[in-house]
């Protein structure tokens, strides 16, 4: 089983609200990560977790809120947010452990800032 | 900083030919490397990970390289096929097995019947 599960898959919000994604994966991986997407443009880093300890910020806004809640999910907060955020929110995961370090993503969730 | 760059932009080929995708970095200093496709509006499918003591890897139809030195990789497609049709992204890893992934800006591949 090589799956990253997300939800919503989509998501229209105000700039008021306050919405969560998720992120779920079965497969003992103790790194996960989120990637923010935008049209025809690459992913882009956010968050990484390590063994549930934040270890990377990429200088991401603080309405963005990432939390790891055990070894199997990730969420990530939103609030307060701008049209400009709207985009495709991707989940990856990975072993953490020398000689691995292989991402696998989730089908991501796309986001709609009104 | 990490530069991913890839070429080509786009690359539009009759069914059956053989293709090259070509990916190169400016730091050398790499953990591993990974190539992956994405169909629109989609995640990402990992297709390769090279390791950085590794030259190359290969998955049925697919064989990717590495020369870390040079700061390249090579995406090789065998007899292509319509349902190879998508976008193209190599990344590269830095620091740690869980460290960031930079990501090149894609090539798109359109293979026609």
């Amino acid at each position: 089983d090589t799956e990253v599960t997300q939800t919503p898959k989509h998501l229209v919000m105000g700039m008021t609200n306050k919405k969560s994604l998720k992120c779920e994966q079965h497969m003992g991986h103790r790194a996960m990560y989120w990637y923010k997407q935008k049209a025809k443009k690459p992913p882009e880093l956010m968050f990484v977790y390590s063994y549930e300890k934040l270890s990377i910020n990429e200088s991401v806004p603080s309405r963005f809120s990432p939390e790891c809640p055990n070894s199997s999910l990730l969420n990530l907060h939103l609030h307060a947010l701008q049209p400009e955020d709207s985009a495709l929110y991707l989940c990856a995961s990975s072993r953490p452990e020398a000689g691995g370090g292989e991402l696998f993503f989730g089908e991501g969730s796309r986001l709609t800032v009104l | 900083k990490q530069e991913v760059t890839q070429i080509p932009a786009a690359l539009s080929v009759p069914e059956g030919e053989n293709l090259v995708l070509n990916c190169s970095f400016t730091d050398s200093a790499i953990y591993n490397l990974q190539w992956f496709r994405q169909d629109p509006g989609k995640g990402l499918t990992s297709l390769l990970l090279i390791q950085s003591s590794q030259r190359e890897q290969t998955s049925g139809r697919l064989n990717a390289s590495l020369d870390k030195s040079s700061g390249r990789s090579t995406l090789y497609i065998a007899a292509s096929q319509p349902g190879d049709s998508a976008t193209y992204l190599c990344a590269v890893k830095e620091g740690t097995s869980y460290g960031k992934l930079t990501f090149g800006q894609g090539t798109i591949l359109t293979v026609h019947p």
